[in-house]
């Protein structure tokens, strides 16, 4: 069965550092997506980024970037140069590609950015 | 663009009432997500209809009935509330040509008494 494992429960960093955010899954299938999403304060839920699992590349939207180890089975998210409007609750997802969309959701990670 | 909205923002009901949560999307958008969201939790994904009329059920199915009639709305009703239960429930659609992403509605909020 696929899973989504969250660790970290909250971060907090300084505006304008680097922070990165762990997520590791589980999956039997050869072929996967991972993605990451933002829940805002207000409840308003966000798209980030995306990683397809057979790109050697990761992949860097803006100031987000992931670093996907495929054989640790994970994908961290980096975001550089935080700002305050960076606070907000962090999922990470996988979608299997025999799944037709089914997500599963990791548990979140709140970050904080500390003017 | 488009949006999700849910119906009622808020809703508060009585144990062992039936309620009923709606969904409405103008993405044109095939598949629709119901997900649960506890408090502090990650999202749980209840059902999920990749047409008209079609019904997948999700990792927490159970105690909920869904319903896709048309491909703009998708509803869900919660069976038979549970007393002091309290969850934001969220609904979501996919859209293909946008790297497959999930766009999210504003959640209704439930709380049974």
């Amino acid at each position: 069965a696929q899973k989504v494992t969250q660790t970290q429960t909250s971060i907090s960093v300084m505006e304008k550092t680097t922070v990165t955010m762990d997520c590791v899954y589980e999956t039997q299938d050869s072929s996967y997506f991972l993605f990451w999403y933002k829940q805002t304060a207000s409840g308003e839920i966000v798209f980030l980024i995306r990683q397809d699992s057979y790109k050697k590349e990761n992949a860097t939207v803006g100031h987000y970037s992931l670093n996907f180890q495929k054989p640790k089975s994970s994908i961290g998210l980096i975001i550089t140069a935080t700002q305050i409007e960076d606070s907000a609750v962090y999922f990470c997802a996988m979608r299997e590609d025999y799944n037709q969309g089914k997500l599963i959701f990791g548990q979140g990670t709140k970050l904080s950015i500390k003017p | 663009g488009g949006i999700i909205t849910q119906t009622p923002k808020f809703l508060i009901g009585q144990e062992g009432q039936k309620l009923t949560l709606k969904c409405q999307q103008n993405f044109n958008h095939d598949t629709m997500y119901w997900y649960r969201q506890d408090s502090g939790k990650g999202l749980r994904l209840i059902y999920y209809s990749i047409t008209e009329n079609d019904l997948q059920k999700g990792d927490l199915s159970e105690g909920y009935d869904a319903s896709r009639e048309k491909k703009s709305s998708f509803s869900l009703t919660v069976t038979s509330a549970q007393k002091n239960e309290m969850a934001v429930f969220l609904c979501a659609s996919r859209d293909w040509g946008n790297q497959d992403t999930q766009y999210f509605g504003p959640g209704t909020r439930l709380l049974v008494l």
